[in-house]
C-alpha cells in the first residue's frame, strides 16, 4: 500500500447511481492508473494519466471517466453506463523517470451493486 | 488466445515444499516482467521485478525469465503458511502498457 490511499474500502451502489472511487498518492509517482479485478480474470485498465490534465483510455473505459487535477490525485466515477460494474478496483501509481521502475498499487475498493 | 496465460490453480502445498508458478506469454515485444504477490481482499504488492531474459534472486524467491519460450517462473523455497496468496504474473513493454495474468491461488499447508 506504502503512500497510495484508496477510500472508501467498501462501496455499495443501487443501480443508476454514480460513485465516485478516490485515490491519493504521496510519493510524487507521475503516473497513475485505474484497475478492475474480476475473479478469475487478470487486471484490467480502465484509464491512465501520465500527466496533470491528460488521461487516456484503457482497455474497458466504456462506463467509466475520470479526471487529474492535481499530481497526487486520480479519481474514478463509476456511471450508471456500467452494465456490470461489481468488482473490486485497484489504483497504481509509477514514477516514469527511467525505464526501471514498475507499478505500486494501492490497498482497492470493493464495489457492490445492489 | 490472451496475451498473458497463467493457470489460476488452486496449488496446494506442504510447509516446506518449493512452488513453482508459470505464465506463458505471445507479445515477444516484452521486456520487463514482474510477480505481484496479492493477499485476499488487499492490494498487489511487487514481489519480483526483471529486464529481460535471466534469472532473479531475492531471499526465497527466484524469477526465471526465458523469452525465446515466451515463460516466466517464480519458484518459492522453503513455502511457508504466510506464503498463501494469489501470485499475478505482469510484462510490459513499457511501464504504461501492463499485461497481467489471472493469478495462481497458493495454499501452504503447516
Amino acid at each position: 500500500d506504502g503512500g497510495i490511499t484508496q477510500s472508501p474500502k467498501y462501496l455499495f451502489r443501487k443501480e443508476g447511481q454514480n460513485v465516485t472511487l478516490s485515490c491519493e498518492q504521496n510519493l510524487n509517482h507521475d503516473a497513475m492508473y485505474w484497475y478492475r479485478q474480476d475473479p478469475g480474470q487478470g487486471l484490467r485498465l480502465i484509464y491512465y494519466s501520465q500527466i496533470v490534465n491528460d488521461f487516456q483510455k484503457g482497455d474497458i473505459a466504456e462506463g467509466y471517466s475520470v479526471s487529474r487535477e492535481k499530481k497526487e490525485s486520480f479519481p474514478l466515477t463509476v456511471t450508471s453506463a456500467q452494465k456490470n460494474p461489481t468488482a473490486f478496483y485497484l489504483c497504481a501509481t509509477t514514477k516514469l523517470a527511467g525505464n526501471k521502475d514498475t507499478q505500486y498499487f494501492g490497498p482497492g475498493t470493493r464495489l457492490t451493486v445492489l | 488466445q490472451k496475451e498473458v496465460e497463467q493457470d489460476p490453480g488452486p496449488l496446494s502445498v506442504p510447509e516446506g515444499a518449493i512452488v513453482s508458478l508459470n505464465c506463458t506469454y505471445s507479445n515477444s515485444a516484452f521486456q520487463y516482467f514482474m510477480w505481484y504477490r496479492q493477499y485476499s481482499r488487499k492490494g498487489p504488492e511487487l514481489l519480483m521485478y526483471t529486464y529481460s531474459s535471466g534469472n532473479k534472486e531475492d531471499g526465497r524467491f527466484t524469477a526465471q525469465v526465458d523469452k525465446s519460450s515466451k515463460y516466466i517462473s517464480l519458484f518459492i523455497r522453503d513455502s511457508q503458511p504466510s506464503d498463501s496468496a494469489t501470485y499475478l504474473c505482469a510484462m510490459s513493454e513499457r511501464n504504461n502498457d501492463m499485461r497481467f495474468g489471472a493469478g495462481t491461488r497458493l495454499t501452504v499447508k503447516p
